[in-house]
């Protein structure tokens, strides 16, 4: 089983529609919880960081759920440009290292 | 502020060559990573840092060196390039505060084909 794990998509969604995914990690010593958004050939860049139950940074919902092992990220009033791959990416405490998921893609489409 | 500078963005080597991939940043970091993206594999830990002097293996180490003489400067050094080499090297640093680590910022990457 990969340690970080999520659906790969596409997710097809509508300009305005909300969309949601989930990620799995199977470390429950994990700590530090990211999504980071990346464009075709281009690096990755955070997009929100998930210290403790969940963070909301505008149109974007993130939710961490200790219990099951999983952090969701949500975004409400699609817009073109969303359409991007999204990165659950997990760390532990010590030496902050990461371990990615392999993406999952959002198509947002007129 | 420049953030995560990596040199070069592309380079085409021949196999059995050995070259160094640069990364410096300028945000007084302790972290320092490098990673290698490949279709279906998602991004890979090949080596990371904590600190000026300091520096660990990660998932796919092999056929890689790290040296972290500074904290601004982390590079790679490919010994003798082989085709699996081929990928998209990313090179990433943070920081920790407050009892918490913080995100990684990326350098733009290096495109490294090996023939």
């Amino acid at each position: 089983r990969k340690e970080v794990e999520q659906d790969p998509g596409p997710f097809n969604v509508p300009e305005g529609a909300t969309v949601a995914f989930n990620c799995t990690y199977s470390n429950s010593a994990s700590q530090s919880f990211f999504w980071y958004r990346q464009d075709c050939r281009k690096e990755p860049k955070l997009l929100m960081s998930v210290y403790s139950s969940g963070n909301e940074d505008g149109r974007f919902t993130a939710q961490l759920n200790r219990a099951s092992q999983y952090i969701s990220l949500l975004i409400r009033d699609s817009k073109l440009s969303d359409s991007a791959t999204y990165l659950c990416v997990v760390n532990k405490a010590a030496g902050n290292k990461l371990t990615f998921g392999g993406g999952t893609r959002v198509l947002v489409k007129p | 502020n420049a953030g995560v500078t990596q040199t070069p963005k592309f380079q085409v080597l021949k196999t059995g060559q050995s070259m160094t991939l640069q990364c410096a940043q300028d945000m007084n970091h302790e972290y320092m990573s490098w990673y290698r993206q490949d279709p279906g594999m998602g991004l890979r830990l090949i080596h990371y840092s904590v600190g000026a002097g300091i520096t660990d293996q990660g998932e796919v180490p092999n056929g890689y060196n790290v040296s972290r003489s500074t904290t601004e400067d982390f590079p790679l050094r490919l010994l003798s390039a082989a085709p699996s080499q081929t990928s998209v090297y990313f090179c990433a640093s943070s920081y920790r505060g407050g009892g918490l680590n913080y995100g990684y910022t990326f350098g733009s990457g290096t495109r490294l084909t090996v023939v």
